[in-house]
Formats: C-alpha cells, structure tokens, sequence
C-alpha cells in the first residue's frame, strides 16, 4: 500500500523557516518525480514545485519561486521542502504528492495519483 | 502562467439529479505533438487529501464510477456526474498539466440540497 506521511508544520513569525519532510512507503520512491501542493484557506489548491526522480531537476510555482526548495533524499524515500521568509499568506496545509508516472523516457507526467495527509503551516505573529 | 477559471463556485445539487462543472484554461491544453489534452480533475472531500477523478481529459481515474464523465478540448472542459450521490459532496477542481507552472482552478464546491 502506498503511503506519503508529511511532517514538519508548526506555527512559525513572518519571516522565518521551516523544513517540511514527507516519507514515502510502499512504491519504489526513486523511480517517481514527487510533488508540493498546499490548500489555502478559502482559495483552494496550489501546485507549488516538483522534483525529478534523481534529484537533478526541480520546477516552481511562482509563489514559491526564490523562496522555497524542494529536495529529496531517496536513500531515505523521503521529500523535503525548505520554506524560507515565510508570510502570512504561506499559511496553508501542504500536502507531498507522488507522479504517477515511473520515470523513463519522460521524467514527470504531473498526474497525482497518492497524496499525503497533510502537514500545516501557520505563518503568525 | 496559464489560469483556470471554474464556473460555478457552488453548486447544490439533489441526489439523483445530474451535475456539471465547467473549466476553461486560459491557453489551449491540447499538445499537438501527442494529441493529448492534458486537463485532470480532482476531488477533495472534506477532511481529505484530494483525489484523482479524471486524467488527459477524460479518463476516469482507478475506481472512480462511470457516473463520472468529462469532456472538452482546447480550452474548454466540463466534468460530469450522471446522479449525484450524497458521497459526492466535496471541492471538484480543474487541473493543467499542458505547461510549468501546473496550475488548479479556484475550485467548485458541490453540496446537497
């Protein structure tokens, strides 16, 4: 069974940063390109950046452009975003998803189909 | 960035009626190279993480019943639920995967009458 669990969410001040971790079980981590998407209140979902299965390449949203990083350690099939400078408008539940697509001859598709449960963020002071 | 605008916001809807939800992308989704349109949708029911309902416009995730249609091209699309069940209650987005940055609609939230 497939299973994405996020970690790292906390209340943290304007300005400051935070590491969110998400493990993955059950499907072979390196062979997937893996995902940040976050629910804002009262807006809904936002596609924030992606990771290719090797670690090499990395794409971002805008709003996360410049201030966050995506990262991955598939020794520990695990999936890391770096949130730094962090507004009030970053506070959201942000959830790992995983590609659906192995990687091969295209290294991401952009379909998810696992997702985590979620880990908040409160950006306040 | 291409932008996705959902119509309507809200929607109620009886059980046993038929629904439908509208998208439309800001720039055509449709890959000539392949001839893929590439327009998912997702549904968050509440208190879940979201779910894949329908991926390259019109195929139906892994379990998701044939109650479930979708429909479009270029840049107008349109989800279908054939009889609404209390079950489908939730916040149905619209997806693009045509272009980097990926992008949601705002989201349409079904609920029952």
């Amino acid at each position: 069974e497939v299973q994405l669990v996020e970690s790292g969410g906390s209340v943290v001040r304007p300005g400051g940063s935070l590491r969110l971790s998400c493990v993955g079980a059950g499907f072979s981590f390196n062979e997937h390109a893996m995902h940040w998407v976050r629910l804002l209140p009262g807006k809904g979902l936002e596609w924030l950046a992606l990771i290719t299965a090797d670690g090499v390449d990395s794409y971002y949203g805008d709003s996360a452009r410049g201030r966050f990083t995506i990262s991955r350690d598939n020794f520990r099939k695990s999936l890391y975003l770096q949130l730094n400078n962090l507004r009030s408008e970053d506070s959201a539940l942000y959830y790992c998803a995983k590609d659906a697509l192995p990687t091969g001859t295209i290294a991401f598709g952009g379909v998810f189909d696992y997702w985590g449960q979620g880990t908040p963020v409160t950006v306040s002071s | 960035e291409i932008v996705m605008t959902q119509t309507p916001l809200s929607l109620p809807v009886t059980p046993g009626e038929p629904a439908s939800i509208s998208c439309r992308s800001s720039q055509s989704l449709f890959d000539s190279d392949d001839g893929n349109t590439y327009l998912d949708w997702y549904l968050q029911k509440p208190g879940q993480s979201p779910d894949l309902l329908i991926y390259t416009l019109s195929y139906r995730a892994s379990g998701v019943p044939d109650r479930f249609s979708a429909s479009g091209s270029g840049t107008d699309f349109t989800l279908k639920i054939s009889r609404v069940e209390a079950d489908d209650v939730g916040i149905y987005y619209c997806f693009q995967r045509m272009e980097l940055p990926y992008t949601f609609g705002r989201g349409t939230k079904l609920e029952i009458k």
